[in-house]
C-alpha cells in the first residue's frame, strides 16, 4: 500500500528566506505527484503538477522536483512571504487503474514577517 | 470562473439523520470524487465517478451513497449520520484520469453529527 510522508510536520521561517518542503514516498511506481496548498478552513488549491516522466515543475517563486528512483519530491519556496504562510500538501497517484490520490499530512508553513 | 463548488459550507446532523452534499463544478471534467479529511488522517478517497452515469468505492466507501446523474454534478448521501462521519468533506474533479491530469478541488464542506 503506497504511504505518503511529509517532514516536517510544521516550518516557521523568517520572511526573505529560501526554503524547502520534502515528500516522500514509499511505491516508487507512480503516474505522478502534485503539490498543493491548503489555507485555514479552506479547500485545496493545486501548485505544481509533476509527471513520472519528469524531474522538476516550476512556477513562479516554486520549484518541484521529483526523484522516483529515491522515493522523493521537494517543493522549493524562493524568496518566502507571510502570504505564503499555510499547509502545503502532496499526493501520489500510483497503482495500476488507480484512480485516487494518496495524501501525505501535510507540513504547515509559517512565515514570520 | 466557479471551478468546484461545494454546498452546503457548513452543517450540523444529529445521529440517524440523512442529508445529501452537493458538488457542482463547470469545467466540463469527466471525474469526480470525494474526500474526507480528518486529523491526523490525512485526506481518504470516498467515492468516485469517471464519466456522467458511473460510480465506484474509493477507500472508505461504507456509511455513503452517490450518484452523477448529469455530468456537471456528483452527489453524496449520508443515510444515518454517524458521529464517526464528523469531518470535513471535499469534492475534485479532473479533465481524464488522475494519472494524466491535475485534480482541482472545493471548498470543503464541514460537517459535525453530535
Amino acid at each position: 500500500k503506497q504511504e505518503v510522508t511529509q517532514i516536517p510536520a510544521a516550518l516557521s521561517v523568517p520572511e526573505g528566506e529560501n526554503l524547502v518542503l520534502n515528500c516522500s514516498f514509499t511505491d516508487s511506481a507512480i503516474y505522478n505527484l502534485q503539490w498543493f496548498r491548503q489555507d485555514p478552513g479552506k479547500g485545496l488549491t493545486s501548485l505544481l503538477l509533476i509527471q513520472s516522466s519528469q524531474r522538476e515543475q516550476t512556477s513562479g517563486r516554486l520549484n518541484a522536483s521529483l526523484d522516483k528512483s529515491s522515493g522523493r519530491s521537494t517543493l522549493y519556496i524562493a524568496a518566502s512571504q507571510p502570504g505564503d504562510s499555510a499547509t502545503y500538501l502532496c499526493a501520489v497517484v500510483s497503482g495500476a487503474g488507480s484512480y485516487q490520490l494518496t495524501f501525505g499530512k501535510g507540513t504547515k508553513l509559517s512565515v514570520i514577517p | 470562473n466557479a471551478g468546484v463548488t461545494q454546498t452546503p459550507k457548513f452543517r450540523v446532523l444529529k445521529t440517524g439523520q440523512s442529508m445529501t452534499l452537493l458538488c457542482a463544478q463547470d469545467m466540463n471534467h469527466e471525474y469526480m470524487y470525494w474526500y474526507r479529511q480528518d486529523p491526523g488522517m490525512g485526506l481518504r478517497l470516498i467515492h468516485y465517478s469517471v464519466g456522467e452515469g458511473t460510480t465506484a468505492k474509493g477507500e472508505v466507501p461504507d456509511g455513503y451513497n452517490v450518484s452523477r446523474l448529469k455530468k456537471q454534478n456528483f452527489l453524496l448521501g449520508l443515510e444515518s449520520a454517524a458521529p464517526s462521519q464528523t469531518s470535513v468533506y471535499f469534492c475534485a474533479s479532473s479533465l481524464y484520469s488522475p494519472m494524466n491530469t491535475e485534480a482541482f478541488f472545493g471548498q470543503g464542506t464541514r460537517l459535525t453529527v453530535v
